[in-house]
């Protein structure tokens, strides 16, 4: 399957601070990356739908100004979580939507990157 | 947001059991409805993509069946093997454009 890379893995930071994290995509374009949040021991919540040369949609209950999203290239997508508080750590994972060869968009499927950990102190 | 659902929550059967487990999604609408495993510091790998009311898909001794009527998919694993500890999670296809997952289920196999 496709390689999806996240960097960093890890990151703790203080209170205020802002926080980069970088979803790539490493052998194919991806118009459409993803981004997840999970909650311990809950299911990965969609934050927003990242789009190459287009703003991004957020889902509903997530502050746009709050959590970034920048997809400035085929390959790459960016969330910026803004001013971070202790509220703000969590898991953090992105992945990239491939289009399927056949079905017209029923076989499209996701490629997930390893996700960060942001601990913000 | 859209109720998908998993269980068990966690499951755990020695090396050779044969297990299975459940994903409740909405019946209504339906696009298609992805699984995952989800091993431990690593990304979640698609397993399978199902698209039809009555498909079933199989990967080695991993396979699925699907229900779009009733709103359910089954994931069985036969003759589990400790390497097939892992969180497998279901994702609904949703609109064409976004995934709501179920919250998995942990499986361990013991040796």
């Amino acid at each position: 399957g496709a390689v999806v890379s996240q960097h960093p893995s890890r990151v703790i930071c203080k209170s205020g601070t802002s926080v980069k994290i970088e979803c790539r995509s490493l052998d194919f374009q991806a118009t459409t990356m993803f981004w997840y949040r999970q909650f311990p021991k809950q299911s990965l919540m969609l934050m927003a739908t990242s789009n190459e040369g287009s703003k991004a949609t957020y889902e509903q209950g997530v502050e746009k100004d709050k959590f970034l999203i920048n997809h400035a290239s085929l390959t790459l997508s960016t969330l910026t979580v803004t001013s971070a508080h202790p509220e703000d750590s969590s898991f953090y994972i992105c992945s990239a939507r491939d289009h399927g060869t056949s079905g017209g968009g029923f076989t499209d499927t996701q490629y997930f990157g390893p996700g960060t950990r942001l601990t913000v102190l | 947001i859209l109720n998908v659902e998993q269980s068990p929550q966690s499951l755990h059967v020695q090396e050779g059991d044969s297990t299975n487990f459940t994903c409740s999604f909405p019946s209504s609408n339906f696009y298609a409805l992805h699984w995952y495993r989800w091993e431990t510091a690593k990304s979640p790998e698609a397993l399978f993509v199902m698209t039809l009311n009555g498909d079933e898909k199989k990967k080695g001794r991993i396979s699925a069946t699907l229900n779009t009527k009733e709103g359910y998919s089954y994931l069985y694993i036969k003759g589990s093997q400790p390497e097939d500890s892992a969180t497998y999670l279901c994702a609904f296809f949703y609109n064409f454009n976004k995934f709501y997952f179920g919250s998995g289920t942990k499986l361990n196999v013991k040796p």
